[in-house]
């Protein structure tokens, strides 16, 4: 059973590019979304909350379909320092331990 | 620069031994958790602790014990682990459970069983 499903990459994206990826998740009582962002060997940080309108955030953009259960994330004009693990999370409501995390899909910006 | 900090942030340890792994908040949170991550799957959460209180056993094995003295503080005590124990081990805090937050990751303990 995988209740948030992402495609764990890599995705090798050229510098300056846009890349978006989706994740799914099979919860549909699910309450709040995140998107945290992990580098290697480091812990994951939040990059940012996700809301039925979409938000936007700089150069980073993320949507959410409750319809479809799905959420995504664009990046524009991609940087070097944007390479990372991006973890797609769920909250079913009942705080942080109701957290759950997607495996994260590998980005890797090339110059 | 981190308002949650864990150590030690390595260890090496063999199966018949006892060790623990400390976390502290400095962020004023009443939740605390243990997530464990291992290669290729996604976060696990072990344990959770709301004002000080056990709220969440994930059914995790015995071998792992944790212990919070405040609210501040997590401890993750370790005896006869398995080579399959090592992982990077998280703690996380939250203002508290029952609410809709993003949880503050340590950086880790990178746990290895020999």
């Amino acid at each position: 059973r995988k209740e948030v499903e992402q495609d764990p990459g890599p995705f090798n994206v050229p510098e300056g590019a846009t890349v978006a990826f989706n994740c799914t998740y099979s919860n549909s009582a699910s309450q709040s979304f995140f998107w945290y962002r992990q580098d290697c060997r480091k812990e994951p940080k939040l990059l940012m909350s996700v809301y039925s309108s979409g938000n936007e955030d700089g150069r980073f953009t993320a949507q959410l379909n409750r319809a479809s259960q799905y959420i995504s994330l664009l990046i524009r004009d991609s940087k070097l320092s944007d390479s990372a693990t991006y973890l797609c999370v769920v909250n079913l409501g009942g705080g942080a331990d109701g957290l759950t995390f997607g495996k994260g899909t590998h980005l890797i910006i090339q110059p | 620069e981190t308002g949650v900090t864990q150590t030690p942030r390595h260890l090496v340890m063999g199966m018949t031994n006892k060790k623990s792994l400390k976390c502290e908040q400095h962020l004023g949170h009443n939740a605390m958790y243990w997530y464990k991550q291992s290669a290729k799957k996604p976060l696990e959460l072990m344990f959770v602790y709301n004002f000080k209180e056990q709220t969440e056993n994930n059914s995790v094995p015995s071998r792992f014990s944790p212990e919070c003295p405040n609210s501040s503080h997590l401890f993750l005590h370790l005896h006869t682990l398995q080579p399959e124990d090592s992982a990077l081990y998280l703690c996380a805090s939250s203002t508290e459970t029952g609410q809709t937050t993003e949880a503050f990751f340590g950086q880790g303990t990178r746990l290895t069983v020999v």
